[in-house]
Protein backbone atom coordinates (compact mmCIF):
# COMPACT_ATOMS: atom_id res chain seq x y z
CA UNK A 1 0.00 0.00 0.00
CA UNK A 2 1.11 3.34 -1.14
CA UNK A 3 1.64 5.73 1.95
CA UNK A 4 3.18 9.51 2.21
CA UNK A 5 3.59 10.92 5.55
CA UNK A 6 3.99 14.75 5.73
CA UNK A 7 5.85 16.09 8.71
CA UNK A 8 7.55 19.22 9.82
CA UNK A 9 4.53 22.07 9.28
CA UNK A 10 4.21 24.63 12.21
CA UNK A 11 4.05 27.86 13.14
CA UNK A 12 6.66 30.60 11.80
CA UNK A 13 7.25 34.06 11.21
CA UNK A 14 6.98 35.84 8.12
CA UNK A 15 11.08 35.96 7.05
CA UNK A 16 11.88 32.86 8.58
CA UNK A 17 12.10 29.15 7.30
CA UNK A 18 11.18 25.02 7.78
CA UNK A 19 11.45 22.31 6.16
CA UNK A 20 8.98 19.91 5.57
CA UNK A 21 9.11 15.99 4.80
CA UNK A 22 7.43 13.42 2.92
CA UNK A 23 8.18 9.68 4.03
CA UNK A 24 7.36 7.44 1.18
CA UNK A 25 6.27 3.52 1.88
CA UNK A 26 4.79 0.99 -0.93
CA UNK A 27 6.71 1.33 -4.04
CA UNK A 28 10.25 1.82 -5.08
CA UNK A 29 11.35 4.87 -4.31
CA UNK A 30 13.90 5.37 -6.64
CA UNK A 31 11.41 4.81 -9.73
CA UNK A 32 9.01 7.79 -8.88
CA UNK A 33 8.88 11.24 -9.29
CA UNK A 34 7.28 13.39 -6.14
CA UNK A 35 5.88 16.72 -5.71
CA UNK A 36 4.92 19.49 -3.52
CA UNK A 37 1.13 20.65 -3.84
CA UNK A 38 -0.39 23.70 -1.42
CA UNK A 39 -3.55 24.67 -0.47
CA UNK A 40 -4.14 28.22 1.35
CA UNK A 41 -7.28 28.24 3.29
CA UNK A 42 -10.70 28.38 1.67
CA UNK A 43 -8.13 28.34 -1.91
CA UNK A 44 -7.66 25.90 -4.93
CA UNK A 45 -4.67 23.62 -5.14
CA UNK A 46 -1.17 25.03 -6.47
CA UNK A 47 1.70 23.08 -7.56
CA UNK A 48 4.81 24.54 -5.92
CA UNK A 49 7.66 21.92 -6.54
CA UNK A 50 8.78 18.29 -7.87
CA UNK A 51 11.50 16.09 -7.68
CA UNK A 52 12.02 13.13 -10.48
CA UNK A 53 12.97 9.28 -9.30
CA UNK A 54 16.40 10.07 -9.73
CA UNK A 55 16.62 13.83 -8.35
CA UNK A 56 18.46 14.78 -11.93
CA UNK A 57 15.38 17.21 -12.65
CA UNK A 58 14.04 19.01 -10.52
CA UNK A 59 11.12 22.19 -11.02
CA UNK A 60 9.71 25.26 -9.04
CA UNK A 61 6.93 27.42 -9.44
CA UNK A 62 7.56 30.57 -10.03
CA UNK A 63 5.61 32.05 -6.77
CA UNK A 64 8.67 29.99 -4.57
CA UNK A 65 11.58 30.01 -7.08
CA UNK A 66 14.72 30.91 -5.22
CA UNK A 67 13.41 30.38 -1.96
CA UNK A 68 12.35 27.12 -1.86
CA UNK A 69 14.18 24.06 -2.38
CA UNK A 70 13.50 20.49 -2.74
CA UNK A 71 15.62 17.41 -2.20
CA UNK A 72 15.22 13.77 -2.07
CA UNK A 73 17.22 10.77 0.47
CA UNK A 74 16.94 7.48 -1.53
CA UNK A 75 18.45 5.73 2.01
CA UNK A 76 15.66 7.35 3.96
CA UNK A 77 12.64 7.13 1.13
CA UNK A 78 12.22 10.65 2.17
CA UNK A 79 11.62 13.82 -0.03
CA UNK A 80 12.31 17.37 1.63
CA UNK A 81 10.56 20.95 0.96
CA UNK A 82 13.09 23.38 2.62
CA UNK A 83 11.08 26.75 2.64
CA UNK A 84 13.01 30.23 3.29
CA UNK A 85 11.92 33.89 3.45
CA UNK A 86 8.15 32.58 4.41
CA UNK A 87 5.55 34.95 3.20
CA UNK A 88 1.94 35.37 4.88
CA UNK A 89 0.85 33.60 0.60
CA UNK A 90 2.83 31.07 1.56
CA UNK A 91 0.57 29.54 3.97
CA UNK A 92 -1.15 26.63 3.22
CA UNK A 93 -1.62 22.64 3.75
CA UNK A 94 1.38 21.28 2.08
CA UNK A 95 0.62 18.22 0.28
CA UNK A 96 3.20 15.40 -1.11
CA UNK A 97 2.11 13.79 -4.19
CA UNK A 98 3.72 10.80 -6.23
CA UNK A 99 3.95 11.06 -9.92
CA UNK A 100 2.15 8.18 -11.79
CA UNK A 101 4.59 8.10 -15.52
CA UNK A 102 2.70 8.17 -19.01
CA UNK A 103 5.38 6.04 -19.69
CA UNK A 104 8.30 3.84 -17.25
CA UNK A 105 11.51 5.38 -17.80
CA UNK A 106 10.69 8.98 -18.50
CA UNK A 107 10.13 11.59 -16.28
CA UNK A 108 7.01 13.55 -17.76
CA UNK A 109 4.30 13.73 -18.55
CA UNK A 110 2.97 12.89 -15.23
CA UNK A 111 -0.24 13.24 -13.18
CA UNK A 112 -0.58 12.99 -9.49
CA UNK A 113 -1.92 8.99 -8.02
CA UNK A 114 -1.31 9.23 -4.26
CA UNK A 115 -1.65 11.84 -2.01
CA UNK A 116 -0.62 12.45 1.86
CA UNK A 117 -2.53 13.65 4.38
CA UNK A 118 -0.45 17.90 4.44
CA UNK A 119 1.42 19.19 6.79
CA UNK A 120 -0.05 22.91 7.21
CA UNK A 121 2.02 25.98 7.62
CA UNK A 122 1.22 29.35 9.10
CA UNK A 123 3.34 32.36 8.79
CA UNK A 124 2.83 34.95 11.14
CA UNK A 125 3.71 38.54 10.34
CA UNK B 1 -1.05 27.13 -19.02
CA UNK B 2 -4.16 28.82 -17.78
CA UNK B 3 -7.11 26.44 -16.23
CA UNK B 4 -10.60 27.45 -16.01
CA UNK B 5 -13.38 25.29 -14.43
CA UNK B 6 -17.35 26.29 -14.74
CA UNK B 7 -18.92 26.67 -12.94
CA UNK B 8 -17.43 27.43 -9.26
CA UNK B 9 -20.27 26.21 -7.81
CA UNK B 10 -23.20 23.57 -8.64
CA UNK B 11 -26.10 22.34 -6.78
CA UNK B 12 -27.44 19.28 -7.39
CA UNK B 13 -29.73 16.42 -6.07
CA UNK B 14 -29.43 12.69 -5.27
CA UNK B 15 -29.43 11.19 -8.73
CA UNK B 16 -28.84 14.02 -11.02
CA UNK B 17 -26.53 13.77 -13.53
CA UNK B 18 -24.18 16.66 -13.31
CA UNK B 19 -21.30 18.31 -15.28
CA UNK B 20 -18.33 20.24 -15.22
CA UNK B 21 -16.04 21.80 -17.65
CA UNK B 22 -12.49 22.95 -18.21
CA UNK B 23 -10.65 24.99 -20.31
CA UNK B 24 -7.15 24.88 -20.76
CA UNK B 25 -5.59 28.26 -21.96
CA UNK B 26 -3.69 26.22 -24.66
CA UNK B 27 -4.00 22.94 -26.40
CA UNK B 28 -3.19 20.09 -23.56
CA UNK B 29 -3.56 17.04 -26.16
CA UNK B 30 -5.09 14.43 -23.34
CA UNK B 31 -2.71 15.62 -20.33
CA UNK B 32 -5.60 16.10 -18.33
CA UNK B 33 -6.17 14.56 -14.79
CA UNK B 34 -9.53 15.03 -12.75
CA UNK B 35 -9.25 14.98 -8.79
CA UNK B 36 -11.98 15.06 -5.81
CA UNK B 37 -11.63 16.99 -2.51
CA UNK B 38 -13.64 16.60 0.62
CA UNK B 39 -13.30 19.07 3.53
CA UNK B 40 -9.98 18.27 5.26
CA UNK B 41 -8.65 15.55 3.10
CA UNK B 42 -6.35 15.22 0.46
CA UNK B 43 -7.76 15.26 -3.06
CA UNK B 44 -8.22 12.01 -4.61
CA UNK B 45 -7.29 10.90 -8.58
CA UNK B 46 -10.90 10.01 -10.69
CA UNK B 47 -9.15 10.55 -14.18
CA UNK B 48 -6.56 11.13 -16.21
CA UNK B 49 -5.36 11.07 -20.24
CA UNK B 50 -9.40 12.83 -20.04
CA UNK B 51 -10.98 10.26 -20.01
CA UNK B 52 -9.39 7.20 -18.18
CA UNK B 53 -11.15 5.86 -15.06
CA UNK B 54 -8.47 5.51 -12.40
CA UNK B 55 -8.79 1.86 -10.65
CA UNK B 56 -11.33 1.44 -8.06
CA UNK B 57 -13.30 5.01 -9.05
CA UNK B 58 -16.80 4.09 -9.66
CA UNK B 59 -18.29 4.18 -13.21
CA UNK B 60 -20.68 6.73 -12.86
CA UNK B 61 -17.38 9.04 -12.80
CA UNK B 62 -16.74 9.79 -16.58
CA UNK B 63 -14.30 12.17 -18.41
CA UNK B 64 -13.93 13.34 -22.27
CA UNK B 65 -12.64 15.97 -24.37
CA UNK B 66 -8.88 16.91 -25.88
CA UNK B 67 -7.25 19.79 -26.72
CA UNK B 68 -8.43 22.84 -24.77
CA UNK B 69 -11.88 21.78 -23.31
CA UNK B 70 -12.96 18.48 -21.32
CA UNK B 71 -15.81 17.55 -19.19
CA UNK B 72 -15.79 15.50 -16.40
CA UNK B 73 -19.54 13.85 -15.89
CA UNK B 74 -20.94 12.23 -12.72
CA UNK B 75 -24.15 10.04 -13.53
CA UNK B 76 -27.07 9.32 -10.61
CA UNK B 77 -24.74 11.91 -8.20
CA UNK B 78 -24.86 9.67 -5.04
CA UNK B 79 -24.78 11.52 -1.34
CA UNK B 80 -20.89 10.57 -1.66
CA UNK B 81 -19.96 12.74 -4.63
CA UNK B 82 -20.97 15.90 -2.60
CA UNK B 83 -17.22 17.44 -3.11
CA UNK B 84 -14.87 19.97 -5.14
CA UNK B 85 -13.73 18.68 -7.93
CA UNK B 86 -10.24 19.78 -9.69
CA UNK B 87 -9.02 19.66 -13.25
CA UNK B 88 -5.22 19.70 -13.49
CA UNK B 89 -3.30 19.68 -17.06
CA UNK B 90 0.29 17.81 -16.83
CA UNK B 91 1.67 18.44 -20.12
CA UNK B 92 5.73 17.95 -20.39
CA UNK B 93 6.30 21.39 -21.30
CA UNK B 94 4.68 23.62 -18.64
CA UNK B 95 4.10 24.00 -14.53
CA UNK B 96 1.73 21.68 -13.52
CA UNK B 97 -1.54 23.61 -12.92
CA UNK B 98 -5.21 23.19 -11.67
CA UNK B 99 -8.50 24.83 -12.06
CA UNK B 100 -10.35 26.92 -9.53
CA UNK B 101 -12.50 24.17 -8.46
CA UNK B 102 -15.94 23.47 -8.76
CA UNK B 103 -17.86 22.77 -5.65
CA UNK B 104 -21.00 20.32 -5.76
CA UNK B 105 -22.84 21.10 -3.29
CA UNK B 106 -26.87 19.52 -2.33
CA UNK B 107 -29.81 21.24 -3.83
Amino acid sequence: EVQLVESGGGLVQSGGSLRLSCAASGFTFSNYALNWVRQAPGKGLEWVSGISGSGTNIYYADSVKGRFTISRDTSKNTVYLQMNSLRAEDMAVYYCAKAHPYSYGYDRPYYFDYWGQGALVTVSS
Amino acid sequence: IQMTQSPSTLSASVGDTVTITCRASQSISSWLAWYQQKPGKAPKLLIYMASSLESGVPSRFGGSGSGTEFTLTISSLQPDDFATYYCQQYNSYSPWTFGQGTKVEIK
